[in-house]
């Protein structure tokens, strides 16, 4: 256990639909990292959280968006869902400097 | 900003061969270096760091990587080659000091064969 908290671990949805995959770091970890791993694209950075704010965007749809509650967990709301959306969606945590815990994952499959 | 190339995105060794995984970096600032592993259906796991000081990294599982600033590498190595190496690893960059966003390199699978 890695002590980063992803669920649901599996997911599978209709085109069309909005999902919300959400994520508990590790303990004492302030910044949160979501990332889509999919075979052709490879691990993508979406977006990062710090203490509740956003802190870095990477290539993230709009059609996707996050959050980082007071309790730090953060949840990432896919919505309008389509085929090529299903990937592993990966959450991190890191302390400073420290490099990042993973989360084991949520894949989704989009049919 | 940030990114690392890994050569080879599939390296096959027999059990018992060197391992050597390339990973070569670039940054507009001292990196931080990483290489995690993933085996199937699970998540990354950190192998071990470099973060600006002894130059050669000793990680977990026997692994370890030199960082060569001349030539811009960071390089996974490992003595002799185990079944259970067998995984996808991760070259990977950040910036440096503070919450910095982590670029990941295309990963390499390796086989280890009996």
């Amino acid at each position: 256990d890695s002590g980063v908290t992803q669920t649901p671990k599996h997911l599978i949805t209709a085109t069309g639909q909005r999902v919300t995959l959400r994520c508990s770091p590790r303990s004492g970890d302030l910044s949160v990292y979501w990332y889509q791993q999919s075979l052709d694209q490879g691990l993508q950075f979406l977006i990062q959280y710090y203490n509740g704010e956003e802190r870095a965007k990477g290539n993230i749809l709009e059609r996707f968006s996050a959050q980082q509650f007071p309790d730090l967990h953060s949840e990432l709301n896919l919505s309008s869902l389509e085929l090529g959306d299903s990937a592993l969606y990966f959450c991190a945590s890191s302390a400073q400097g420290g490099g990042y815990t993973f989360g084991s994952g949520t894949r989704l499959t989009v049919v | 900003a940030q990114s690392v190339t890994q050569l080879g995105s599939h390296v096959s060794v027999s059990e018992g061969a060197l391992v050597l995984l390339r990973c070569n970096y670039s940054s507009s600032v001292p990196p931080y270096l990483f290489w995690y592993v993933q085996y199937p259906n699970q998540g990354l796991q950190l192998l071990l760091k470099y973060t600006s000081a002894a130059t050669l990294v000793k990680g977990i599982n026997g692994f370890e990587a030199e960082f060569k600033k001349s030539e811009t590498s960071f390089h996974l190595t490992k003595p002799s080659a185990h079944m259970s190496d067998a995984a996808e690893y991760f070259c990977a960059v950040s910036g440096g000091r503070g919450y910095q966003k982590v670029t990941f390199g295309i990963g390499t699978k390796l086989q280890v064969i009996p």
